[in-house]
């Protein structure tokens, strides 16, 4: 399984204070990534990076940021918390590479964290 | 706008039997698909992929089977197991892209 660890595993808050999810990784892969997982919906993209300091948006990143400051911690901060935001959250990390049409095409992996369990109350 | 699909939130399935599992997508532009399985409390846990290059893939008792023309995936478990009951999730990429975009998920639960 690839190093990946998340803190805290659970967590309650109450509404309108900030929150950090950390997800830590031992694999040196390049890209992270940040997903909340909510029923009928799936895992759903909230904010990705693709190296130290690169970041970019996923397709719910309204009411959160990320930092990266060093390859193996990618930090998620919901600045004021509110009720919408419970949810599981994933962390995931991949390196992609493309083995062209001989090798299989490319091959971009994504491997999950436990998880968090957050609460606002 | 679902891009990815599983239309089936469950399937049940008799231990030893095939268990099915099938995922459309509307986004030409994928060219990697993806299969996760998720137990409960736990992350999802990468099972096997398929290359828009292929259209069949096997690992053990899993085959994943990509028809392009109908943009539709399937994944083949045989035969079943009790330990497979977990939720499914299928997810495409487009290329030039290392985001996954995912399904709602189908619940797979073999009965013994």
């Amino acid at each position: 399984d690839a190093g990946i660890t998340q803190s805290p595993r659970h967590k309650v808050t109450e509404t309108g204070t900030p929150v950090t999810l950390r997800c830590h990784q031992t694999e040196n892969h390049r890209y992270m990534y940040w997903y909340r997982q909510d029923p009928g919906h799936g895992l759903r993209l909230i904010h990705y990076s693709y190296g130290v300091k690169d970041t970019d948006k996923g397709e719910v990143s309204d009411g959160y940021s990320v930092s990266r400051s060093k390859t193996e911690d990618f930090l998620l901060t919901l600045e004021s918390a509110t009720s919408s935001q419970t949810s599981v959250y994933f962390c995931a990390i991949s390196d992609p590479t493309s083995l062209g049409p001989s090798g299989g095409g490319r091959t971009d992996t994504q491997y999950f964290g436990p998880g968090t369990r957050l609460t606002v109350l | 706008d679902q891009q990815v699909k599983q239309n089936s939130p469950s399937l049940s399935v008799q231990e030893g039997r095939i268990s099915i599992l099938n995922c459309d997508y509307t986004n030409s532009m994928f060219d990697y698909f993806l299969w996760y399985k998720k137990y409960p409390a736990e992350g999802p846990t990468f099972l096997i992929s398929i290359s828009s290059i292929k259209d069949k893939n096997e690992d053990g008792r899993f085959t994943v089977f990509l028809n392009k023309s109908a943009k539709h995936l399937s994944l083949h478990i045989v035969p079943s197991q009790p330990g497979d009951s977990a939720v499914y999730f299928c997810a495409g990429s487009g290329a030039g892209s290392y985001q996954l975009t995912f399904g709602k998920g189908t619940k797979l639960s073999v009965i013994p």
